[in-house]
């Protein structure tokens, strides 16, 4: 399995603020993908991110809200823009094995409170 | 109807018992399901992958496929206290036939394994 590395593990934020969570692999990878799972809440796609591309964002989920960057094949960073309590959740980055949707696997995730 | 959905619970059995855990998913062409255990406050961990129909057996894991009826599970045989988390059903839903798409989690079935 890869080794991801998601920083910062956790963090407490006033709202109106930004965060930039950011997700790094120990390998390259096609796509990455970051979900968010609210409290007591199983876990929601909010944007595929493929290196040299744009972010595709799902239903709900809007590029001004969470901005994603992908500079490279190891690593992409997702924004939580102008923050609000609701978006109090634990993010998480994910990358796939191989190609074609084999196996997922998360790093540690990041948990968002806003206050 | 959602796109997964896991048996409701949460789940209780007796440390030695077999725990069964169910997911049935609405795509008729999805091909990889997946099942993760998520610790509270960790990220999921992947437990088993399954792709044809049948079972598949890993340890104490057997993961069982019936895609006529659209139907996967999970047994833990054997239940340990450590089992004892939220379990997630996972299903690659492709994008217009494509390999690419995304992984579609189910709600989550909590389960307690008590001494």
């Amino acid at each position: 399995s890869a080794v991801i590395s998601q920083k910062p593990s956790r963090d407490i934020c006033q709202r109106g603020t930004s965060l930039t969570i950011q997700c790094q692999v120990d390998s390259q990878v096609t796509m990455m993908f970051w979900y968010r799972q609210q409290p007591g809440q199983s876990l929601t796609l909010i944007a595929t991110a493929n290196q040299g591309s744009e972010a595709t964002y799902e239903s709900g989920f809007v590029i001004d809200k969470f901005p994603i960057s992908r500079p490279n094949l190891t690593f992409s960073t997702l924004t939580v823009s102008n923050m609000s309590p609701e978006d109090s959740s634990i993010y998480l980055c994910s990358v796939e094995r191989g190609t074609g949707m084999t196996e997922a696997f998360f790093g540690q995730g990041t948990r968002l409170t806003v206050v | 109807q959602k796109e997964v959905e896991q048996n409701s619970g949460p789940l209780s059995v007796p440390e030695g018992a077999i725990a069964s855990l169910n997911c049935t998913y609405s795509d008729r062409v999805s091909q990889s399901f997946f099942w993760y255990r998520q610790y509270s406050g960790k990220s999921p961990e992947l437990i088993m992958s399954i792709y044809s129909n049948g079972d598949k057996e890993d340890g104490r894991f057997t993961a069982q496929l019936n895609k006529a009826s659209q139907y996967v599970s999970l047994l833990i045989r054997d239940s340990q206290p450590s089992d004892s988390a939220t379990y997630l059903c996972a299903v690659f839903i492709s994008a217009g036939g494509t390999s690419y798409g995304k992984l579609t989690f189910g709600q989550g079935t909590i389960l307690t394994v008590h001494p």
